[in-house]
């Protein structure tokens, strides 16, 4: 079955480690994204990536990192100098250009729970 | 992007029909009115989308006005299992990557 995998489910990072989170999709879409949800709040862009070797920053992209080397996978570097790491971080993917008869759906993993410890 | 505006929480019992309603005034002629459901812990899922009138599919119906300045969620009969967090966005269709924008989304809490 085609999806979206997310990896670790949960991670716990020290002070001032770096630790990268994994997204693999098999759907053959196009762009990827990362958003980062905290408690009772809703989803914010971290960074998205329209084809390979090529991705932009989206609202909160500061202390993250990412990179876009196959079309499969698009994984994300929390850095140490992102002061509030600890959230829910969501991998979705989705098709660029649908075709009209097709709904723009995005395709979301079943995230990644960070804590710092 | 077009911003929404729904409301924070909604309570309902099992067996009851649900609207939830989103307000986006300033919608732009290309954008489509989208759905997503999310549960604890878990990514959201797209539910329905819609462009004008009235879409149906197995999950919902979107009731949008004429004028697209708002649109409504219905659930019919929902079930405890719909407890969950429903979000309203706006997307551009025409164009690059989309990028979906997230309000905090309507707490639907079914109750027995």
């Amino acid at each position: 079955d085609g999806g979206i995998t997310q990896s670790p489910k949960y991670l716990f990072r020290k002070e001032g480690q770096n630790v990268t989170l994994s997204c693999e999709q098999n759907l053959n879409h196009d762009a990827m994204y990362w958003y980062r949800q905290d408690p009772g709040q809703g989803l914010r862009l971290i960074y998205y990536s329209q084809i390979v070797n090529d991705f932009q920053k989206g609202d909160i992209a500061e202390g993250y990192s990412v990179s876009r080397e196959k079309k499969e996978s698009f994984p994300l570097t929390v850095t140490s100098a992102q002061k509030n790491p600890t959230a829910f971080y969501l991998c979705a993917s989705s098709f660029r250009d649908p075709p009209p008869s097709q709904a723009i759906g995005y395709t979301f993993g079943s995230g990644t729970r960070l804590t710092v410890v | 992007l077009a911003k929404t505006t729904q409301p924070i929480s909604m309570d309902s019992y099992e067996g009851q029909e649900v609207n939830i309603t989103c307000s986006h005034n300033n919608i732009a002629t290309n954008d489509y009115i989208t759905w997503y459901q999310q549960f604890p812990s878990q990514g959201p899922r797209f539910i329905i989308q819609g462009y004008k009138t009235k879409v149906t599919n197995e999950v919902a119906s979107l009731f949008i006005p004429a004028d697209r300045k708002s649109s409504t969620l219905s659930l019919p009969r929902v079930s405890l299992s719909d407890t969950a967090v429903y979000y309203c966005l706006v997307v551009t269709y025409w164009g690059s990557a989309r990028q979906l924008t997230f309000g905090s989304g309507t707490q639907l809490t079914v109750l027995p």
